[in-house]
């Protein structure tokens, strides 16, 4: 297993364009995670999975975002009609499915919007 | 959410010196996770240590939950040191970041 694994690592878009980026996580990890990590801040909570159920979103996931993992293994993050706020480092996380279970991160898809 | 504060924001270093990070939070934890945050924007976990301490190698963790802080020790830093150090904490189902401690190790 090489750990979680993220694409594209890097995507230049124009502003209102869509994006999907891929997340594949740790295979015995039943957990997935997005985070948002912009210039001088650390992570910011987007959304997690347990299996295919999508048991919390942020209030940053704003309606332009959508998250989903249809066979609970792989996930995809849409941003649609993208703007410059959107850019930002994605960074996916898996986890064992224990409450608050140790995080392991990908390499982070990093998005620029022009 | 809970609140986290790490200190401080910025160290420079010389190589081969010993260095205290600090990571406080704002409420009662079940788990704190250590990170290092690559050149390459990858977070490498460090050490996952709710409670207790914990060493690997140069590195030792100590979290104190009924206090509500962490310490990450470094001891004879290098430059392979550098970066960013976060630490996360989580009450449930999310971790919470602070923003960072940036190192900067100099030979």
């Amino acid at each position: 297993d090489t750990g979680v694994s993220q694409n594209p690592r890097h995507k230049i878009t124009k502003r209102g364009q869509n994006v999907t980026f891929r997340c594949d996580p740790i295979s015995e990890h039943n957990r997935l995670y997005w985070y948002r990590q912009t210039l001088g801040q650390g992570p910011e909570f987007l959304t997690y999975f347990q299996n295919e159920a999508q048991l919390e979103k942020s209030r940053l996931l704003s309606d332009r975002f959508s998250a989903e993992r249809p066979k609970g293994s792989f996930s995809t993050l849409e941003i649609q009609r993208t703007e410059q706020g959107d850019s930002a480092m994605y960074l996916c996380a898996s986890s064992l499915p224990a409450a608050a279970g140790e995080l392991f991160f990908g390499e982070g898809s990093r998005l620029t919007v022009l | 959410g809970i609140q986290v504060e790490q200190s401080p924001p910025d160290l420079i270093l010389q190589e081969g010196a010993n260095s205290t990070l600090r990571c406080n939070f704002s409420d009662s934890v079940n788990n704190l996770q250590w990170f290092h945050q690559n050149p390459w924007g990858q977070l490498i976990n460090l050490f996952y240590i709710p409670s207790g301490t914990k060493q690997n190698g140069r590195l030792s963790a100590t979290t104190v939950a009924t206090e509500r802080y962490s310490l990450l020790y470094i001891s004879s830093s290098q430059t392979t040191d550098s970066g960013v150090y976060f630490c996360a904490v989580s009450t449930g189902n999310q971790f919470y970041f602070g923003t960072g401690t940036s190192l900067t190790v100099i030979p």
